[in-house]
């Protein structure tokens, strides 16, 4: 159980364009799901608390206008990357809150910005 | 905002000897958790440690959490490929919008 699926798994935009992720808890209902970045041999940066029903929580320094996350339902989160640009090339990662405060994680969107 | 530092940063072992990295926090954590993530995985969820001075044991992985809940352990005994990846922290101040990873620890064994 508690299984998170990410959909891509990448992807290769061109700069300007807009990218959408989702991230689905597919057995069982997360009211907060977690947007992270991760950056090659770095530790994931928590960019988001995405909260079912309500507005995104954002990390200081993440621009909320370009990553939009939306929360619609109790088991899919999207995060749109608007505008991409080469340094948005990273490695995106989400995560679904289970009980006792346990994180399960998606497998990741690679995503690169030519 | 918060660091959590892990120590080391990148270990390079023979199988079978043991391996230790350790999670300090500059202030005292409601819980930690630790997680796993295998070279071009996600992460995996191990262990939560609640309790001060809580220890406890998954086959051949040891977690230990602090008496002070500031630091955490995570210790392997005898280790295999199979351990290859990097382990992080994942440290919690009370609140679920305070959930923040440490800088994690690579482990590569070889035989």
């Amino acid at each position: 159980g508690a299984v998170v699926s990410q959909h891509p798994s990448w992807v290769i935009c061109k700069s300007g364009t807009s990218v959408k992720i989702e991230c689905r808890s597919l057995d069982f209902q997360a009211t907060t799901m977690f947007w992270y970045r991760q950056f090659p041999k770095q530790s994931l940066m928590l960019m988001a608390t995405s909260n079912e029903g309500s507005k995104a929580t954002y990390e200081q320094g993440v621009e909320k206008d370009k990553f939009l996350i939306n929360h619609a339902s109790l088991t899919l989160s999207t995060l749109t990357v608007t505008s991409a640009h080469p340094e948005d090339s990273s490695f995106y990662i989400c995560s679904a809150l289970g009980v006792t405060d346990t994180q399960y994680f998606g497998p990741g969107t690679r995503l690169t910005v030519l | 905002g918060q660091q959590v530092m892990q120590i080391p940063q990148y270990q390079h072992v023979q199988e079978g000897e043991d391996f230790t990295t350790y999670c300090n926090s500059s202030t005292t954590l409601s819980n930690i958790q630790w997680y796993k993530q295998r070279p071009g995985g996600h992460p995996v969820f191990l262990i939560q440690l609640v309790k001060s001075g809580e220890v406890k044991k998954q086959k051949r992985l040891t977690f230990q959490f602090g008496e002070a809940k500031k630091n955490s352990s995570l210790h392997i005994t005898a280790t295999q490929t199979t351990d290859v990846g990097t382990y992080f922290c994942l440290i919690n101040t009370g609140t679920a919008s305070k959930l923040t990873f440490g800088t994690g620890t690579r482990l590569q064994v070889t035989l």
